[in-house]
């Protein structure tokens, strides 16, 4: 049972290049979320999707798109990637809304230069 | 969403008891109080969450305030690894599940 899984676990962007995070969770969680931090601060919901086929927005979610397809995974696309998109992001799946434990992966720092 | 406040940062002595402090003065009466930790270079934790009453678990206890305007984290005995980050959160049971994570209060472990 490895939990969530995240993929890379680094990674240097140029501007403008795209690229997608990759999210796995193995605990047939419905609920899955992902969340950027950036350096000194909290954590701030991106995208969110209740189950698969079903995505909403959360916080900051300008300049990323996600699918839902699987139960399993939950991919981040970046688009035309900008340095304020410098951070590290984590991926966190939980059985369901409300007040279930989100479990976190082990995030992926990406540097957009 | 209602917020809540916590020190920027705490100390502690190794195997002494600590007591984190959070204050939620707007918390609605549906709203759990969430903890979860970050260590270093790793994603959050779950700690432990309670609506009313004070709570235990094998991790900690939180003790609730009876306006429940405020709460406490109790660490019994730190320990070296319990040196992190530590998010005090309300989460409603209709936000779809969201945390939102403040600032947080990041705890020192002295051996």
């Amino acid at each position: 049972n490895a939990g969530v899984t995240q993929t890379p676990k680094f990674r240097i962007l140029k501007i403008g290049q795209s690229m997608t995070l990759q999210c796995t969770q193995d605990m047939n969680h419905n609920y899955m979320y992902w969340y950027r931090q950036d350096p000194g601060m909290g954590l701030k919901l991106i995208y969110y999707s209740v189950g698969a086929g079903i995505t909403d927005k959360g916080e900051v979610p300008n300049g990323y798109n996600v699918s839902r397809s699987t139960t399993e995974d939950f991919p981040l696309r970046l688009e035309l990637a900008a340095p304020s998109q410098t951070s590290v992001y984590f991926c966190a799946s939980s059985v369901a809304g409300g007040t279930y434990e989100q479990y976190f992966g082990p995030g992926t720092r990406l540097t957009v230069t | 969403d209602a917020k809540t406040t916590q020190p920027n940062s705490m100390e502690s002595n190794e195997e002494e008891p600590v007591h984190l402090p959070c204050n939620h003065s707007t918390i609605s009466g549906t709203d759990y109080i969430h903890w979860y930790r970050q260590l270093p270079s790793q994603g959050p934790e779950y700690v432990i969450h309670g609506l009313t009453s004070n709570v235990n678990n094998r991790m900690a206890s939180l003790a609730i305030a009876e306006d429940r305007k405020s709460s406490t984290l109790i660490l019994h005995r730190a320990t070296l690894r319990d040196a992190a980050v530590y998010y005090c959160i309300l989460r409603g049971g209709n936000q779809g599940g969201k945390l939102i994570f403040g600032q947080g209060t990041e705890l020192s472990v002295k051996p």
